[in-house]
């Protein structure tokens, strides 16, 4: 079983409409939690932490569930530009410290 | 410019050959991390610097996988023999030392595109 596992899509969504996805991780240990994009043959980017009790960056909120081991994003009004992969990303904590491991992706692609 | 750089961008080899990235950290970044991407695949990790000291590898780094971060600044990843199966994005990333109890999300650079023919 993969670390981190994410629906592959493609999420196919209306301008202007609501698309949510989650994530799963394995690893109970882990405390950090994040939401990369990565545009076409781009190199991921920091969308978002995700924190305990759930935040909001503009169109986009994150929710984590520890209990179910899973992570959320939920775009609203989505844009043509949020047209992208976005990784679930988790870290586990330690002596061997920040390393992130990616989910494989879930691809959105939002159409006029 | 103050992102992290990675050099080159794309490389062509012969199977066989040996090839030789290099990247250049954010300079207050203590943490430097080599990453492997396929297509359609999430980003694997490969192994990760503090300072000079490598302090993780991943299974995936088999023997013909070498890293090196001599000063603490600018990192190294040697492949030698290239093999088909190679062929990958190279991702680096840096980060600061995260601090007690918190962890920071990583910058990367753009990457090195490596195919082997």
């Amino acid at each position: 079983r993969k670390e981190v596992e994410q629906d592959p899509g493609p999420f196919n969504v209306p301008e202007g409409a609501t698309v949510a996805f989650n994530c799963t991780y394995s690893n109970s240990a882990s405390q950090s939690f994040f939401w990369y994009r990565q545009d076409c043959r781009k190199e991921p980017k920091l969308l978002m932490s995700v924190y305990s009790s759930g935040n909001e960056d503009g169109r986009f909120t994150a929710q984590l569930n520890r209990a179910s081991q899973y992570i959320s994003l939920l775009i609203r009004d989505s844009k043509l530009s949020d047209s992208a992969t976005y990784l679930c990303v988790v870290n586990m904590l330690g002596a061997a410290g920040n390393k992130l491991t990616f989910g494989g992706g879930t691809r959105v692609l939002v159409k006029p | 410019d103050t992102g992290v750089s990675q050099d080159p961008r794309h490389k062509i080899t012969k199977r066989g050959q040996n090839v030789t990235f290099r990247c250049d950290p954010i300079s207050e970044h203590n943490r430097l991390y080599w990453y492997r991407q396929t297509l359609g695949q999430g980003p694997e990790f490969l192994t990760y610097f503090q300072n000079e000291a490598q302090l993780e590898k991943s299974r995936l780094l088999s023997d013909r996988f070498s890293a090196e971060r001599p000063k603490g600044s600018f990192s190294t990843l040697e492949i030698q023999r290239t093999e088909q199966g190679d062929s990958a994005m190279y991702l680096c990333a840096s980060s600061p030392v995260p601090g007690q109890g918190s962890s920071y999300g990583y910058t990367f650079g753009s990457g090195t595109r490596l195919t082997v023919v």
